[in-house]
């Protein structure tokens, strides 16, 4: 059953901790995204990567780091640094590495808060 | 101007009735058109795409795109209570290279 799983659902985090979302998929998909939502906002682009072990910033880079160390894998991880973390991240792939011309499947979400 | 531009709603249609969502943009280089279905609290779907002017049929879906006035509609024929949902509008290429989303439109079908 292909597919793009994101863990956990839900998450909560303390002022001042990273956090590390986890973003899998089986498509064989070569570029994989990172966005955020906010209410009443459109997805905001975090970061990209069109192939293993290279990723570019997004719109909204300062504060979050990822890895691509695997084709199937792309970590997001929240750092201390970014100000307003509370949001829902989605976490999308697609086929070929030309960021955006071909069509976007999403993951469930991460939905995160902080406390 | 926003990049990509939709009317928030909410666009209320009677059950059965055609729905009808459209979207402007801002970069004539767009070359690739996208609709999502999100659901409240769930992850944005693909339920259509269009990539040429004219019209693109999916079902009771219909996407239509004009390039020269850059507006990109979404037809819902026969809507369903189960199509209430918020309607997204992406618009990839020209300078950016990146696939730009639209606020959303929330749809309310009502039975």
């Amino acid at each position: 059953d292909g597919g793009i799983t994101q863990s956990p659902k839900y998450l909560f985090r303390k002022e001042g901790q990273n956090v590390t979302l986890s973003c899998e998929q089986n498509l064989n998909h070569d570029a994989m995204y990172w966005y955020r939502q906010d209410p009443g906002q459109g997805l905001r682009l975090i970061y990209y990567s069109q192939i293993v072990n290279d990723f570019q910033k997004g719109d909204i880079a300062e504060g979050y780091s990822v890895s691509r160390e695997k084709k199937e894998s792309f970590p997001l991880t929240v750092t201390s640094a970014q100000k307003n973390p509370t949001a829902f991240y989605l976490c999308a792939s697609s086929i070929e590495g030309q960021v955006g011309y071909n069509e976007q499947f999403f993951g469930p979400g991460t939905r995160l808060t902080v406390l | 101007q926003k990049e990509v531009e939709q009317n928030s709603g909410p666009l209320s249609v009677p059950e059965g009735a055609i729905a009808s969502l459209n979207c402007t943009y801002s970069d004539r280089g767009s070359q690739s058109f996208f609709w999502y279905r999100q659901y409240s609290g769930k992850s944005p779907e693909l339920i259509m795409f269009i990539y040429s002017n004219g019209d693109k049929e999916d079902g009771r879906f219909t996407a239509q795109l004009n390039k020269a006035s850059q507006y990109v509609s979404l037809l819902i024929r026969d809507s369903q209570p189960s199509d209430s949902a918020t309607y997204l509008c992406a618009v990839h290429g020209g300078a950016t290279n990146k696939l730009i989303f639209g606020t959303g439109t929330l749809l309310a079908v009502q039975p």
